[in-house]
């Protein structure tokens, strides 16, 4: 258990449609990470948060949206949803902005678009 | 966007032998090195790390390389074990952000 936490576990939805993923990272953790990883691809960056503030973008899509809130949980928004969003989204935390490298995953949230 | 890539889907090694996962990529701005491995239905684990000052770290059975001038990292695993057998995803990035490779699959046989 890495102490990241993911919900839903599973999604399915269909196209057009909007959906929210939440992320609650490891306790004292101050950063949260999203990663999108579709069939037999690699783990894709979309955005990076640090207590609160933005600090980096991956290739997000603009019908994308994340946000960071007070308690540190994170949610991701994703809307018109196309069937190409079907995919595996994890979310990570880690202590700091990546001093050290680490990041702890939760089980990621499987988003079926039909 | 493919900065890092590991170009082997998978690999297949007997229980006890060496398993060398390689991972390539371009950009030589990275500062930080990362093995995660993942499991079905997990999501993925941290490894190993090395920073970019240092060509090699080990790690009890796991030990990675890095060769700079040649963009080029990897991971081996010796004695490998079935327990071993997962997806394994090289990370490489700076301060913000990691790019994750494509995963190697290994599949170590008893």
């Amino acid at each position: 258990d890495s102490g990241v936490t993911q919900t839903p576990k599973h999604l399915i939805t269909a196209t057009g449609q909007r959906v929210t993923l939440r992320c609650s990272p490891r306790s004292g953790d101050l950063s949260v990470y999203w990663y999108q990883q579709s069939l037999d691809q690699g783990l894709q960056f979309l955005i990076h948060y640090y207590n609160g503030e933005e600090r980096a973008k991956g290739n997000i899509l603009e019908r994308f949206s994340a946000q960071q809130f007070p308690d540190l949980h994170s949610e991701l928004n994703l809307s018109s949803l196309e069937l190409g969003d079907s995919a595996l989204y994890f979310c990570a935390s880690s202590v700091e902005g990546l001093v050290f490298g680490e990041l702890f995953f939760g089980e990621g949230s499987r988003l079926t678009v039909l | 966007d493919q900065q890092v890539k590991q170009n082997s889907p998978s690999l297949s090694v007997q229980e006890g032998r060496i398993s060398i996962l390689n991972c390539d990529y371009t950009n030589s701005m990275f500062d930080y090195f990362l093995w995660y491995k993942k499991y079905p239905a997990e999501g993925p684990t941290f490894l190993i790390s090395i920073s970019s000052i240092k060509d090699k770290n080990e790690d009890g059975r796991f030990t990675v390389f890095l060769n700079k001038s040649a963009k080029h990292l990897s991971l081996h695993i010796v004695p490998s074990q079935p327990g071993d057998s997962a997806v394994y995803f090289c990370a490489l990035g700076n301060f913000n952000k990691f790019y994750f490779g494509s995963g190697t699959k290994l599949n170590v046989k008893p």
